[in-house]
């Protein structure tokens, strides 16, 4: 059971550089979100999405975009990277929003 | 919007019993969860509240009190492996936001 599967689990990016950030899910789960975790700020939502072909943003949606085209898929992309998007992501799944089941993360650094 | 206060560390010996606070100002509220990160590892479910009053799993208990807007997470018989940053979410309009976590250090 696989669970929530991040790719990459790290990355290095020029300033201005564009990147997916792969997020896929095996349980099913309508509601899916992303977070970044900085040190002293704790997680901090950016886009979540309650079914397929529905999204939202969270605290922190700037420079960010989203896509649910199916229930397991939910891709995060950086349309042109800052160092200010130096950070740690996690994708999570869940049934409702609540109990969320997070991936391993990607450590993502721009230069 | 939302506010969520926690410690930012505590300390603590094997075998003693913890409690970590969190208190939160919120617009709306679905429940309110308690999650354990060990460092470089991703955040994990520990128990949820939506209802007044103490939830108890195991060696861990959660309480809420909805109108002084405070939860707390009891650990007791603490081990070393519990070592780890304790994270308070509300859940509001569907979205999970997030305290900043509490770092425990759980000495011998």
């Amino acid at each position: 059971n696989a669970g929530v599967t991040q790719t990459p689990k790290f990355q290095v990016l020029k300033t201005g550089q564009s990147m997916t950030l792969q997020c896929a899910q095996d349980m099913n789960h309508e509601y899916m979100s992303w977070y970044r975790q900085d040190p002293g700020m704790g997680l901090r939502l950016i886009h979540y999405s309650v079914g397929a072909g529905i999204t939202d943003q969270g605290e922190v949606p700037n420079g960010y975009n989203v896509s649910r085209s199916t229930t397991e898929d939910f891709p995060l992309r950086l349309l042109s990277a800052a160092p200010s998007q130096t950070s740690v992501y996690f994708c999570a799944s869940s049934i409702t929003g609540g109990k969320l089941f997070f991936g391993e993360g990607s450590r993502l650094t721009v230069l | 919007g939302q506010n969520i206060d926690q410690p930012t560390e505590m300390t603590a010996t094997e075998g003693a019993i913890v409690q970590i606070n969190c208190t939160y100002q919120t617009s709306g509220f679905n429940g309110l969860f308690w999650y354990q990160q060990h460092a470089g590892e991703a955040p994990t479910f520990l128990s949820y509240n939506v209802l007044d009053g103490l939830e108890e799993k195991g060696r861990f208990s959660s309480f809420l009190s909805r109108s002084k807007g405070y939860s707390y997470l009891l650990l007791k018989e603490l081990q070393m492996k519990d070592s780890a940053s304790y994270l308070c979410a509300v859940l509001s309009f569907q979205k999970l936001v997030f305290g900043t976590g509490t770092r425990l250090l759980v000495s011998p």
